[in-house]
């Protein structure tokens, strides 16, 4: 079947260290889209990329950095430069059926 | 920019209750609307979408109706039940003139609880 796999489910940190989510899709969408969630405030978009080697920054890029090298692939590294990491990650993929999400990375800084 | 304000929770209610939760939009276009559901520790699942003005949108009993001239997608059950218990999030997505997907702005999302 079709989708979307993130992993790890769980991922724990130390401060001042680096840490990368893995986002896998199957689908075959061009774009994808790294979201965080905050209890009380949604999802806010951290980058996105519509095509291949290209990706664009959202609404609250700092402190994270992401790569597009392959299609099926959209990692998110989140650096130590990010002051608040301890958040739920979602990423999501869009094609001609819609959007997809997977089922998220809890992160957090201990 | 576009933004999605949805009423403010949580919402806790009986089974077989009638549910209504507010959703509103800023758009500078013509949105696409959705709601989706996230059950506890998974991803956002879509409930249901509507694409055009008066579109209703319907599953599991919910329905939606794309309302420009308000700027409203107000989400509807008549009778919740206790595995309705979830997280619903009002979202909008705007193709642009480009043709290239527009990502989804979220509202800050509701809680949903439905006691026996």
């Amino acid at each position: 079947d079709g989708g979307i796999t993130q992993s790890p489910k769980y991922l724990f940190r130390k401060e001042g260290q680096n840490v990368t989510l893995s986002c896998e899709q199957n689908l075959n969408h061009d774009a994808m889209y790294w979201y965080r969630q905050d209890p009380g405030q949604g999802l806010r978009l951290i980058y996105y990329s519509q095509i291949v080697n290209d990706f664009q920054k959202g609404d609250i890029a700092e402190g994270y950095s992401v790569s597009r090298e392959k299609k099926e692939s959209f990692p998110l590294t989140v650096t130590s430069a990010q002051k608040n990491p301890t958040a739920f990650y979602l990423c999501a993929s869009n094609g001609l059926g819609g959007y997809t999400f997977g089922s998220g990375t809890r992160l957090t800084v201990v | 920019g576009n933004s999605v304000t949805q009423m403010e929770g949580p919402v806790t209610l009986s089974e077989e209750a009638f549910l209504t939760i507010n959703c509103t939009y800023t758009a500078t276009g013509y949105p696409s609307l959705f709601w989706y559901v996230q059950y506890p520790g998974e991803g956002l699942q879509l409930l249901l979408k509507a694409t055009k003005a008066d579109d209703k949108g319907s599953n599991k009993g919910f329905e939606a109706t794309y309302r420009k001239e308000t700027t409203s997608f107000h989400l509807e059950k008549g009778s919740v039940q206790v595995s309705d218990s979830a997280v619903y999030f009002c979202a909008l997505s705007e193709w642009r003139v480009s043709g290239a997907n527009s990502k989804l702005t979220f509202g800050k999302g509701i809680t949903l609880s439905v006691r026996p």
